[in-house]
């Protein structure tokens, strides 16, 4: 079965420290990807997305994802982190069918001034 | 543009009751998501529909059910409702059923079974 896997449950750095947060997932065809974050109080904003092309994504806020087609990773970057990114962040894939979005279970990120 | 809109924004119900959400997409979004979110588990789809059919449905019991109307907008329905029901719900519009969608959500219903 199709699945997504972040190994990060819960993260915390402090302003101006580099962020990786990992993301893993299992399927052997052609996937979409996504990084959602989810801030206190607020719904889910889509941070980034890759469909094909350039495996390195730029999205907002200065974050960044890497997809590794042969790790089958798309882990999210951001160089240097501030107090405002304190949320929740989702990684999620979308089938090449169309079927159904899956998504991980959340990497809780806490940045401390 | 107005985004997605779920109402109630917060639900209390006891065991056993039934309980209906509603979301309206975005204006032009035809395909509306379901998904449970809760601490530990993430997000789980619950199901998708577009055009007023369902068209994928995730790993939950018949207790759980929705439905399109012609407008787009959607209603999913909980009965006899357990506490382990508790938890934030939310919907997911977009466009249509092609492959390169990017969902967007609304700010969920909160659900407490007490």
């Amino acid at each position: 079965a199709q699945s997504v896997s972040q190994h990060n449950h819960h993260v915390i750095l402090s302003e101006a420290a580099s962020l990786e947060l990992g993301c893993n997932y299992s399927y052997g065809g052609t996937v979409n990807l996504f990084w959602y974050v989810q801030y206190p109080g607020q719904h889910l904003q889509l941070l980034l997305k890759y469909f094909s092309g350039d495996p390195l994504v730029k999205g907002i806020k200065g974050f960044e994802a890497e997809f590794i087609k042969s790790k089958f990773s798309f882990n999210l970057r951001k160089p240097s982190v501030q107090w405002s990114d304190t949320a929740e962040y989702f990684c999620a894939i979308d089938l090449s069918t169309g079927n159904q979005f899956y998504f991980g279970t959340g990497t809780s990120l806490t940045v401390i001034p | 543009k107005a985004g997605v809109t779920q109402t109630p924004r917060y639900l209390i119900k006891t065991r056993g009751q039934q309980v209906t959400l509603s979301c309206s997409p975005i204006s032009g979004h035809r395909s509306v998501s379901w998904y449970q979110q809760t601490p530990g588990q993430g997000l789980q789809f619950l199901f998708e529909y577009f055009s007023e059919t369902q068209r994928n449905k995730g790993n939950f019991p018949g207790r759980f059910s929705g439905r399109q109307f012609s407008n787009s907008r959607s209603e999913m329905n909980v009965s006899t409702l357990e506490l382990g029901d508790s938890a934030l719900y939310l919907c997911a519009s977009s466009l249509a059923l092609t492959s390169r969608r990017s969902p967007f959500f609304g700010p969920g219903t909160r659900l407490t079974v007490l």
